[in-house]
């Protein structure tokens, strides 16, 4: 299975910041990853697929990048809507798998 | 866009079978979703978030190998449901449990988990 390793696990940001989260895959995903973003009590909700792609009704202030293990996914300027835990996943063979979560909290 | 809604038992003791059923809507299950695939993923904290398998509209399956000798996908096209049956259930499967949809990729975008159900908690305990 493709291991997806995210960093950081939790970060403490501010109302404007520019926010980087990080993800690794354990082999070469070619560009099939995507983000998910999660709040408490909620289903995870899909921000980015295909490193890059917004899916619809997504604010242009989330962007990912990255492509064969390494990815990255920027909020520009953090907004308070967007605190929350945000998901890597692969889609590059089954079985599909996730990183463990990166939590952005509120400095 | 297709919305799910599910339900299903929420408590069980080790042994028994979970079964949880999701309906689609938002339009004609064998018409405007005839391409899509059905998944099943569960979250909790010890293993994060864990994708347990698909079915697609003919009722072809693919299942986690960490999962397969206890897990059964099925399609209902007359009701616009999917189900999962999960056997001989232990406290390890105590979880958060999500249907979702993955529709046809764009080009070579690769699949997706597009909607979400509501998520239905299922406790294992005796």
């Amino acid at each position: 299975d493709v291991q997806m390793t995210q960093s950081p696990s939790s970060l403490s940001a501010s109302v404007g910041d520019r926010v980087t989260i990080t993800c690794r895959a354990s082999q070469y995903i070619s560009s099939y990853l995507l983000w998910y973003q999660q709040k408490p009590g909620k289903a995870p909700k899909l921000l980015i697929y295909a490193v890059s792609t917004l899916q619809s009704g997504v604010p242009s202030r989330f962007s990912g990048s990255g492509s064969g293990t390494d990815f990255t996914l920027t909020i520009s300027s953090l907004q308070p809507e967007d605190f929350a835990t945000y998901y890597c996943q692969h889609s590059y063979n089954t079985p599909w798998t996730f990183g463990q979560g990166t939590k952005v909290e509120i400095k | 866009q297709v919305q799910l809604q599910q339900w299903g038992a929420g408590l069980l003791k080790p042994s028994e079978t979970l079964s949880l059923t999701c309906g689609v809507y938002g339009g004609s299950f064998s018409e405007s979703f005839s391409e899509y695939h059905w998944t099943w993923i569960r979250q909790s904290p010890e293993k994060g978030l864990e994708w347990i398998g698909e079915v697609n509209h003919s009722g072809s399956t693919n299942y986690n190998p960490s999962l397969k000798s206890r897990v059964t996908m099925s399609v209902d096209t007359s009701k616009s449901q999917f189900s999962l049956n999960l056997t001989s259930v232990t406290a390890a499967d105590t979880a958060l449990y999500f249907c979702a949809s993955i529709p046809p990729p764009r080009g070579y975008s690769g699949y997706r988990f597009e909607s979400w159900g509501q998520g239905t908690l299922v406790t294992v305990s005796s």
